[in-house]
């Protein structure tokens, strides 16, 4: 079964660092999304992506965090200057439909830790 | 923008018994309701979900309500089993392009 797939699993870095966190989506799938969760609090939703580019965003999604489609199959978070609130759960997701009509497909989850 | 509330946050019940969730949701124009359950340490997997055309959906074990008038659905899971231990996540869309989750409702089931 085909699934979201993340890299890395765990990243610790020091606050002000830059970080990317990598997403490959489901490959036939058009839209993605980044969401976060901060250890036992809600899935919360960041930024989705279709068509090359952002859709819509959240107030969280600050100038801080921007997104991009490198290639044909990464989608990929960076957060420029890390800060100690940063550290979460970082869900990609991707859907073959526009979120709030289909089924979102979650990856592992990056879990970054800000020092 | 949507404003998604499930309740309760903690539910504990013996094996075997049924456990139900609740969510309400503000955004009328909503019509797809997911329902996620989350094991410790892992990624939200749709369990069950439900469209605006429908008022109840069932899979084995697993049902979902739905009432559109009020705004609100449910998750209802019948004959518990351990293995359904988890955090459970309702979510609802806005009428853009997100879905806004729940607070969640973690299930511990009792042997």
């Amino acid at each position: 079964e085909p699934e979201v797939t993340q890299t890395p699993s765990h990243q610790v870095t020091q606050m002000g660092q830059e970080v990317i966190l990598r997403c490959v989506p489901i490959s036939n799938h058009l839209y993605f999304y980044w969401y976060r969760q901060i250890l036992g609090q809600k899935v919360e939703f960041l930024v989705s992506f279709y068509n090359n580019e952002i859709s819509e965003k959240s107030e969280i999604f600050d100038d801080q965090f921007s997104v991009e489609r490198p290639d044909g199959s990464n989608f990929t978070l960076k957060i420029r200057s890390t800060k100690l609130e940063d550290s979460a759960m970082y869900f990609c997701a991707s859907s073959e439909v526009g979120q709030g009509t289909g089924e979102l497909f979650f990856g592992e989850g990056s879990r970054l830790t800000v020092l | 923008g949507e404003n998604v509330e499930q309740h309760p946050s903690t539910l504990s019940v013996q094996e075997g018994d049924s456990a139900v969730i609740k969510c309400t949701y503000s955004d009328s124009a909503s019509n797809y309701f997911p329902w996620y359950k989350q094991e410790l340490g892992k990624r939200p997997q749709l369990i069950i979900d439900i469209r605006s055309n429908v008022g109840e959906k069932k899979d084995q074990r697993i049902a979902v309500t739905l009432n559109k008038t009020a705004k609100h659905f449910s998750l209802h899971i019948t004959e518990t089993q351990p293995e359904d231990s988890a955090v459970y996540f309702c979510a609802a869309p806005n009428t853009g392009n997100q879905f806004y989750f729940g607070t969640g409702t973690s299930l511990t089931v009792i042997p």
